[in-house]
């Protein structure tokens, strides 16, 4: 079967960086992408990795390894705005595949 | 960058009515959308893949008799629940699928909450 496994909770302090990290298992892997959840409100996308290595998006940086079966999220300079729930998804059955859901990671910034 | 839209963002329903949800991709064009449920505190789970001009494809354990969806245009899906009962109530999302470049990402509507009586 499909699985993702990343932490429930994470707790930072502004100004912090912190790493939320993701291992799967799945068959048909294509990619693996990350959202941002605010409580109430739709998953908003922040990255994606189709190959190996570090994608970089301003505060945000994502990291794939294929043979390790892991990647992370890598938020900077946290900002209270940032608490959040995130998500990471792998895409499965090629470009026009699917996306699978991680259960989520709830960080919290504290002042 | 690409808007999605849902309407109506909640709903109140007496059990055994039906409830219709409208997902709308606002400046592109989407042959593909996707409906998630979601309850609360857990992760988002697929439901359906909605392609334009034929049938919807669903996941395993939903069935297609309740959860009708229709992809009647390049920018509009529309999931409806027949016969709501209590435990249909949740956070319903459609994404809409964008292609720019070499990147397929999906973009999420607000999400419509629906709760049954």
């Amino acid at each position: 079967g499909q699985s993702l496994e990343q932490p429930s909770e994470v707790t930072a302090v502004e100004g912090a960086i912190v790493q939320i990290n993701c291992t799967y298992q799945t068959s048909g892997f294509y990619g693996l992408s990350w959202y941002q959840q605010h409580d109430g409100g739709a998953p908003t996308f922040l990255s994606y990795n189709a190959l190996d290595g570090l994608e970089e998006t301003g505060r945000f940086s994502s990291f794939l390894s294929r043979s390790d079966s892991y990647g992370y999220l890598l938020l900077q300079e946290l900002q209270m705005k940032d608490s959040a729930s995130y998500f990471c998804a792998v895409k499965v059955g090629g470009s026009q595949g699917n996306l699978i859901f991680g259960k989520g990671t709830k960080l919290s910034v504290k002042p | 960058g690409a808007v999605v839209s849902q309407h109506p963002s909640w709903v109140i329903c007496k059990s055994g009515t039906s409830v219709k949800i409208e997902c709308r991709s606002l400046d592109f064009q989407a042959t593909t959308m996707f409906w998630y449920r979601q309850f609360p505190k857990q992760s988002l789970m697929l439901m359906a893949t909605s392609n334009e001009g034929s049938k919807a494809t669903y996941e395993q354990g939903v069935e297609k008799d309740k959860f009708l969806i229709n992809h009647a245009s390049l920018t509009l899906s529309t999931l409806t629940v027949t016969s709501a009962h209590p435990e249909d109530s949740s956070f319903y999302i459609c994404s809409a699928r964008a292609l720019a470049g070499a990147k397929d990402t999906q973009y999420f509507g607000p999400g419509t909450r629906l709760t049954v009586l």
